[in-house]
């Protein structure tokens, strides 16, 4: 399978507890992004990264959210101390930087509940 | 405000008929457009795309019409299939956004057999 890959699919974990998302992007995109999906709602961007520089964070990544992407390869990405309010679908999507840099493949998401 | 947004949140088709699936944005700036599928618990799947120096794109089963004039976009899907139940959003990439997308919040598809 050569699309884009998310791990875990699925997170439970207790209020305050820290979880990680990975994201395997497309292998020759370079261009990487998060975003985050409400019940009932289109998703919402979180950050970007183009190579391993991480290049906009949206209001919405509060100082417990973190993002890395340590080789250009894969993404992390880290909420600490979780709250209820951030359960939601953690999507990833990746793009190329030629002539389709526009168009942004998603993988499958994770789904965290927070309890 | 959302800058993109949909007239239906529900449409519901039956099998064989054409679809048709309405989206508004507001920025003028605009300059790229995607169509998503998503089906339950699964990442939105790519559609079809279309720039803003276009008016219309033809892929397999599926057109996109974009009208700059009143900001409006539309999906078509001929001959809509039970498979074709799902989700649908469109999305728009803002000139210099560094290519982020906006999404509206989407419009459920059912297609009855």
């Amino acid at each position: 399978d050569t699309g884009v890959s998310q791990n875990p699919r699925h997170k439970i974990t207790k209020r305050g507890q820290n979880v990680t998302f990975r994201c395997d992007p497309i292998s020759e995109h370079n261009r990487l992004y998060w975003y985050r999906q409400t019940l009932g709602q289109g998703p919402e961007f979180l950050t970007y990264f183009q190579n391993e520089a991480q290049l906009e964070k949206s209001r919405l990544l509060s100082d417990r959210f973190s993002a890395e992407r340590p080789k250009g390869s894969f993404s992390t990405l880290e909420i600490q101390r979780t709250e209820q309010g951030d359960s939601a679908m953690y999507l990833c999507a990746s793009s190329t930087a030629g002539t389709r840099r526009e168009t942004q493949y998603f993988g499958p998401g994770t789904r965290l509940l927070v309890l | 405000g959302e800058s993109v947004g949909l007239h239906l949140p529900t449409l519901s088709v039956q099998e064989g008929d054409n679809s048709i699936i309405n989206c508004a944005y507001s920025n003028s700036a605009s300059d790229y457009f995607i169509w998503y599928k998503q089906e339950s618990g699964k990442g939105p799947q790519f559609i079809i795309d279309i720039r803003s120096n276009m008016d219309k794109r033809q892929g397999q089963r599926v057109t996109v019409l974009l009208n700059k004039t009143v900001k409006h976009l539309s999906l078509q899907i001929a001959a809509t299939q039970p498979g074709d139940s799902a989700v649908y959003f469109c999305a728009e990439n803002i000139r210099g956004s560094n290519y982020k997308l906006t999404f509206g919040k989407g419009t459920l598809l059912t297609v009855n057999p």
